[in-house]
């Protein structure tokens, strides 16, 4: 089984902090995502990555940053921290096929209560 | 650009009733669909996929969906509820082709699955 681990389920940080998220996964997939998902709002894209060292913005990349160094592993950053980043944040990872892009899979989430 | 609507923020359902759950996304000339779970204080986890061929599609937990391209819809069925299914449910579509450029899922804002004892 594919398996996606997020170094946190819960943070508490102080405005103004900088605040890694890291995360994992076992399969050797190409693909990692970054969401954040806020009730109503479902999940919103913050960066993609499609291979070591590359990565695009998605739909909500201000205030965050991202790096891939290794295949596996994928952090999201958040520069300085504000209260409005308070949110669930979701790494996903996924593999490309010759038909194209297959499902998703999620880590367990992570809970980011800035104060 | 795709998009997906779930029109129901929040559906009851008593258990061992029948539910549907409804998810229309934009018109594209080639799609795939999904279709994922999310428990209380867990990550998502794929219930089914539509990629090709069949329209109906079974998927874990006893879940089927069925592709209707002519209406763009791609609704989520479940003939008996049980307790265990109360978890937000999250449409999503991804267009064709893929990997020449940055090719994005987007997911729907999902619906909300309370089964009532």
């Amino acid at each position: 089984d594919v398996k996606v681990t997020q170094s946190s389920r819960y943070l508490v940080k102080r405005t103004g902090e900088k605040v890694f998220l890291e995360c994992v996964q076992d399969m050797d997939h190409e693909n990692m995502f970054w969401y954040r998902q806020d009730p109503g709002l479902g999940l919103r894209l913050i960066y993609f990555s499609y291979d070591v060292k590359m990565k695009e913005k998605g739909d909500i990349p201000e205030g965050y940053s991202v790096s891939r160094e290794k295949k596996e592993r994928f952090s999201l950053i958040l520069e300085s921290a504000s209260t409005n980043q308070t949110s669930m944040y979701l790494c996903a990872s996924s593999f490309w096929d010759l038909s194209g892009l297959y499902e998703q899979y999620f880590g367990p989430g992570t809970r980011l209560t800035v104060t | 650009a795709q998009s997906v609507t779930q029109l129901d923020s929040q559906v009851p359902v008593f258990e061992e009733a029948p539910v549907e759950l409804r998810c229309n996304y934009s018109s594209s000339v080639s799609v795939y669909l999904f279709w994922y779970v999310q428990y209380p204080n867990q990550g998502l986890q794929l219930l089914l996929k539509y990629l090709s061929g069949s329209t109906l599609v079974k998927g874990i937990n006893g879940f089927e969906a069925e592709f209707n391209k002519s209406q763009t819809s791609f609704h989520l069925r479940k003939p008996s509820v049980h307790i265990s299914d109360t978890a937000e449910y999250f449409c999503a579509v991804s267009d064709l082709p893929l990997k020449t450029s940055y090719d994005k899922v987007i997911f729907g804002p999902g619906t909300s699955l309370s089964v009532i004892p």
